[in-house]
């Protein structure tokens, strides 16, 4: 069955500190992948997407995300957290054909950024 | 544009009753899926609806069901509720049933069953 692993439940990094959160998923077709935020009271959102193409791919509010075919990951990153990215991170993969909308989830990752 | 609604936002429920959540998608997209988000378990997917039809269903018993209307509009309906059925439901829009589509997430509706 597919699925995702994020590595980290809970990461606590000092503003200006460099996050990279890991996520990996379990697939061997065409996948589009991405990461959801969801900040505290309110609804998840996107942060980026991949579908094709550059496997480097930039998102909202200064987040990047690697894809890495070869070792089945896409990895979110940020060169310097701020107290406001404090929010549970999400990494998503659409494994279908097409014409579905599935998501399949990660268990998601809790940052807390200390000012 | 008025973003993903859901009502109610709040409900508590003994075991064994049914229950009906709604969901109003952004103006103009079609597709509608529902997720369960539990401490334990995550999200999950529940169903897909595209056009009135079930395009896709996760891997919940037949207690939870769903319909979408000629409006796009969709409720999820949990019956013979159960304790492990307290979660946070989330629905989510999109302009078609694509697998590149991003999705509108609602607020959620927190299922409390008692």
């Amino acid at each position: 069955a597919q699925s995702v692993s994020q590595h980290n439940h809970h990461v606590i990094l000092s503003e200006a500190a460099s996050l990279e959160l890991g996520c990996n998923y379990s697939y061997g077709g065409t996948v589009n992948l991405f990461w959801y935020v969801q900040y505290p009271g309110q609804h998840l959102q996107l942060l980026l997407k991949y579908f094709s193409g550059d496997p480097l791919v930039k998102g909202i509010k200064g987040f990047e995300a690697e894809f890495i075919k070869s070792k089945f990951s896409f990895n979110l990153r940020k060169p310097s957290v701020q107290w406001s990215d404090t929010a549970e991170y999400f990494c998503a993969v659409n494994a279908g054909s097409g014409n579905t909308g599935k998501l399949i989830f990660g268990q998601g990752t809790t940052l807390q950024v200390k000012p | 544009k008025a973003g993903v609604t859901q009502t109610p936002r709040y409900l508590i429920k003994t075991r064994g009753q049914q229950v009906t959540l709604s969901c109003s998608p952004i103006s103009g997209h079609r597709s509608v899926s529902w997720y369960q988000q539990t401490p334990g378990q995550g999200l999950q997917f529940l169903f897909e609806y595209f056009s009135e039809t079930q395009r896709n269903k996760g891997n919940f018993p037949g207690r939870f069901s769903g319909r979408q209307f000629s409006n796009s509009r969709s409720e999820m309906n949990v019956s013979t509720l159960e304790l492990g059925d307290s979660a946070l439901y989330l629905c989510a829009s999109s302009l078609i049933s694509g697998s590149q589509d991003e999705q509108y997430f609602g607020p959620g509706t927190r299922l409390t069953v008692t």
